[in-house]
């Protein structure tokens, strides 16, 4: 019950179209979903949070979409670019205790040009 | 804009021999973790440590590993007899508390047990 679930595994997308991460919980005590950008060598940097009291977050061309019904939860980065090149991973955290992060297994993302 | 910085960067170590990672957190943070992340595989949570205590270990922080925050600014995670499953990143993490929910990791260890 504490896994998160991510998919794709890896993920090609032409430059200047929609990469689309998809991720689902079991868990109804998380309350705290952040998307985090990792680079080769380098630790996990948060992107993009959203708590379940909305359905959607955007911050530039980085959008969450929750489906709180459903459990689920996506990112969706526009007009790609070979920077955002990166593995992804989604996480949860529930709304008590140490604020422990749970994290999917992450997506690795690749923009061709 | 504020770090947390790990040393080293990459350790190697024979298997059976005791290692110390070591973290900065960020200054006015008081939540801290270790993390690891096995080569291509999920981050897993270790250990938080608040108030100058173990607040959760998962079932991969064993009795070969320990937490010290021995001064005001360090925070160490100690491997006392390496094993070769052992190798993997190391990222220890701070936040300040539940009223803010932003992590901030390192840019973690490599840990490689031979």
């Amino acid at each position: 019950q504490q896994q998160v679930k991510q998919s794709p595994q890896s993920l090609i997308v032409q430059k200047g179209g929609i990469s689309i991460i998809n991720c689902a919980y079991e868990n109804t005590a998380f309350d705290y979903f952040p998307w985090y950008q990792q680079f080769p060598g380098k630790g996990p940097a948060l992107l993009i949070a959203i708590r379940p009291d909305v359905s959607e977050k955007k911050e530039g061309r980085f959008t969450i979409s929750f489906n709180k019904s459903a459990k689920q939860f996506s990112l969706h980065i526009m007009d790609s670019q070979p920077g955002d090149s990166a593995t992804y991973f989604c996480a949860a955290r529930p709304n008590f205790g140490n604020e422990k992060l749970t994290f999917g297994t992450g997506t690795r993302l690749t923009i061709i040009p | 804009e504020p770090e947390v910085t790990q040393t080293p960067s990459h350790q190697v170590t024979q298997m059976g021999q005791e290692v110390i990672l070591r973290c900065v957190p960020i200054s006015n943070h008081l939540y801290f973790y270790w993390y690891r992340q096995i080569l291509g595989q999920k981050v897993e949570f270790l250990v938080s440590f608040y108030n100058n205590e173990i607040s959760e270990k998962s079932e991969i922080f064993d009795d070969q590993f320990s937490v010290e925050r021995p001064d005001g600014s360090n925070f160490t995670l100690k491997i006392r007899s390496t094993k070769l499953e052992d190798s993997a990143m190391y990222f220890c993490a701070s936040t300040l508390g539940r009223a803010n929910y932003g992590y901030t990791f390192g840019s973690g260890t490599r840990l490689t047990v031979v």
